[in-house]
């Protein structure tokens, strides 16, 4: 069984460049999520998905980034314009329920911004 | 707000020493507790999941218990080897959020 997939799995862009990351989540995981990690941080939670429906999104920079899960499968994640501060890795995550699922991680998309 | 704490953040053990982590957090009232593992530069990797009603889960030489009441969490990993060099983090659900702890960084001496 495929795994969750994210790219690209790297990107380097100049600041106020747009970047965009895509995931592609386990078949049949209802619930997705896209996480911010930091270099020796744990993941912080940018946005949850459940189906197509963003149920959580309190923690998104919303003046720019935005997200979309279009048909309840796949999702891209953007932002528009970067700085500086946005460096760091973005993990897609997707479980088959938020209580009880396992979560199940991509190898991430680490971004740099220059 | 639910705060994940895993103490100490670094660890170097002799291979063959069990390795036992820690994981405390603060709200009692969450769904599951599950132990990942992080190598450098990669994405996370799920180790155990312990739902709410549990005490314990065991996965070949991985054993981690929850103390619900108390907050706790503790990860073992009998006889380390050098393979077991990783961050391990631990993260809660709880109130329909997922809070992680910043990880113990593990380094098993050949």
């Amino acid at each position: 069984e495929a795994g969750v997939v994210q790219s690209p799995r790297y990107k380097i862009i100049e600041k106020k460049q747009p970047v965009a990351f895509w995931c592609n989540p386990i078949s049949g995981h209802n619930t997705l999520y896209w996480y911010l990690q930091n270099l020796g941080q744990g993941p912080e939670l940018l946005i949850r998905y459940e189906n197509e429906e963003a149920v959580d999104d309190s923690q998104l920079p919303k003046d720019r980034f935005s997200a979309e899960r279009l048909k309840g499968v796949d999702s891209t994640l953007k932002i528009q314009p970067a700085e500086l501060g946005d460096s760091a890795v973005y993990l897609c995550a997707s479980s088959l329920g938020t209580h009880t699922g396992e979560l199940f991680f991509g190898e991430g998309s680490r971004l740099t911004v220059l | 707000k639910q705060e994940v704490t895993q103490i100490p953040a670094a660890l170097s053990v002799p291979e063959g020493e069990n390795l036992v982590l820690n994981c405390s957090f603060t709200d009692s009232a969450i769904y599951n507790l599950q132990w990942f593992r992080q190598d450098p530069g990669k994405g996370l990797t799920s180790l155990l999941l312990i739902q709410s009603s549990q005490r314990e889960q065991t996965s070949g030489r991985l054993n981690a218990s929850l103390d619900k009441s108390s907050g706790r969490s503790t990860l073992y990993i009998a006889a380390s080897q050098p393979g077991d060099s990783a961050t391990y983090l631990c993260a809660v659900t709880g109130d329909y959020k997922l809070s992680f702890g910043a990880g113990t960084t593990v380094t098993v001496r050949a």
